[in-house]
């Protein structure tokens, strides 16, 4: 059973800033999500990475994934406020999809 | 705003009642996803339908079930109501039904069983 987990699970940083989610997975994924979520609202799918050393970009988010090692990172460039959410990452096979516990992240101006 | 809309938005019932929560997905997406998010479980992964079949199951309960129609709406249906069925259900919708894809969330139906 795929178990996946997020660290830290609170985050607090200043804007301008830069930090890294971590997210390690305990078997096999075939693919490795990332997902927004504003507090009372829904979530917004980020990044989809499919292979060994992916990397995707948008805008001051980027996702890594690390097959080998079972491991992404979602890596935020000189943070602005905007970007205070909960990021969720997820991984998984063609049963489904299991998700991380979520790190809340609170960007001070 | 994703293109999904689930209905309705809130619903407070009772310990022992059944419920129907209703998703449809973006024009032209084939696949629906169901997901339920609590303090207690977090999120987690229900069910997904393509074009009326099951596709995929997750950590649906026996009480739980879910169907897609020929219009490619779906419905997910929960009975036998307990206290820690409260959560909040969201449905997503893809183009087809490949994990790879980007699912397109709905604003989700919170649910308070009292």
């Amino acid at each position: 059973e795929l178990k996946v987990e997020q660290n830290p699970l609170f985050l607090s940083m200043q804007e301008g800033k830069n930090y890294t989610i971590y997210c390690n997975y305990s078997t096999t994924s075939d693919r490795l999500y990332w997902y927004r979520q504003d507090p009372g609202k829904s979530l917004e799918s980020l990044f989809v990475l499919l292979s060994n050393g992916a990397v995707k970009q948008e805008g001051r988010l980027m996702a890594s994934l690390d097959t080998k090692a079972r491991l992404s990172t979602l890596h935020i460039t000189a943070a602005v406020h905007d970007l205070s959410a909960t990021y969720f990452c997820g991984g998984g096979g063609a049963d489904g999809l299991t998700f991380g516990k979520g790190t809340h992240l609170i960007i001070q101006p | 705003d994703s293109g999904v809309t689930q209905t309705p938005k809130h619903l407070i019932t009772a310990t022992g009642q059944r419920v129907t929560l209703r998703c449809s997905p973006r024009s032209g997406d084939l696949s629906v996803y169901w997901y339920q998010q609590s303090l207690d479980q977090g999120l987690q992964f229900l069910i997904q339908y393509y074009n009326g079949e099951e596709r995929a199951k997750g950590n649906i309960l026996e009480r739980f079930s879910a169907q897609q129609f020929p219009d490619l709406h779906s419905e997910l249906n929960l009975s036998s109501l307990e206290l820690g069925d409260s959560a909040l259900y969201f449905c997503a919708s893809s183009v087809g039904g490949a994990w790879q894809e980007t699912q397109y969330f709905g604003p989700g139906t919170r649910l308070l069983v009292l």
